[in-house]
């Protein structure tokens, strides 16, 4: 069975241009995580999906970032415009309640540098 | 707002030493699970525990959730340069599926 799979591993920008972020998570897992991950630190939420809908996005910056799953599958986040600050890595995480348990299942991350 | 703190931060051991991380909170959780993450690769979940007192044993790792579940440790028996990797603790909340992660304990084990 395949992972998450995330793309770009890696994206070098400079501060003010758009980026994106593609996420498939793991198929017939309906819940989908985005979150941000400083170096050496855990990985915090930005935003949560049970299927389509966003059920928890009150750590999203709402004023530069953005994401969709609009078919309750594959999510993209998006930041416009990126900032210094922004350099991190990205990582995107699904799960299912049906496992009776509510293990996440991470992809690779996207390292984001802005220069 | 709820606060995941682990201790130590970063630790360097030699292969064989055992050791203990720590993860500590004010808040209760109704679970908390905790991960080790390699780099370059997402976290990769080791053990849920749910139980105040429960302990688990896996292989030479040993996670304990404290009675009043508000915090955790993770022992580690005659760590291995395998064991090398940033591990990471995280509680849910009563009723929720969102878990908050801790700060994080880079751990190296020197052969």
């Amino acid at each position: 069975e395949a992972g998450v799979v995330q793309s770009p591993r890696y994206k070098i920008i400079e501060k003010k241009q758009p980026v994106a972020f593609w996420c498939n998570p793991i198929s017939g897992h309906n819940t989908l995580y985005w979150y941000l991950q400083n170096l050496g630190q855990g990985p915090e939420l930005l935003i949560r999906y049970e299927n389509e809908e966003a059920v928890d996005d009150s750590q999203l910056p709402k004023d530069r970032f953005s994401a969709e799953r609009l078919k309750g599958v594959d999510s993209t986040l998006k930041i416009q415009p990126a900032e210094l600050g922004d350099s991190a890595v990205y990582l995107c995480a699904s799960s299912s309640r049906t496992s009776g348990g509510n293990e996440q299942f991470f992809g690779p991350g996207t390292r984001l540098t802005v220069l | 707002t709820q606060l995941l703190e682990q201790s130590p931060q970063f630790l360097s051991i030699q292969e064989g030493e055992n050791l203990t991380v720590y993860c500590n909170s004010s808040s209760v959780f109704s679970s908390l699970q905790w991960y080790r993450q390699e780099p370059g690769e997402g976290p990769v979940l080791l053990v849920t525990v749910v139980t105040g007192g429960e302990v688990k044993k896996l292989k030479r790792l040993t996670f304990q959730f404290g009675d009043a579940r508000k915090d955790s440790s993770l022992h580690i028996t005659a760590a291995q340069p395998g064991d090398t990797g940033l591990y990471l603790c995280a509680g849910a909340s009563s009723g929720t599926y969102k878990y908050i992660f801790g700060t994080g304990t880079r751990l190296k084990v020197l052969a």
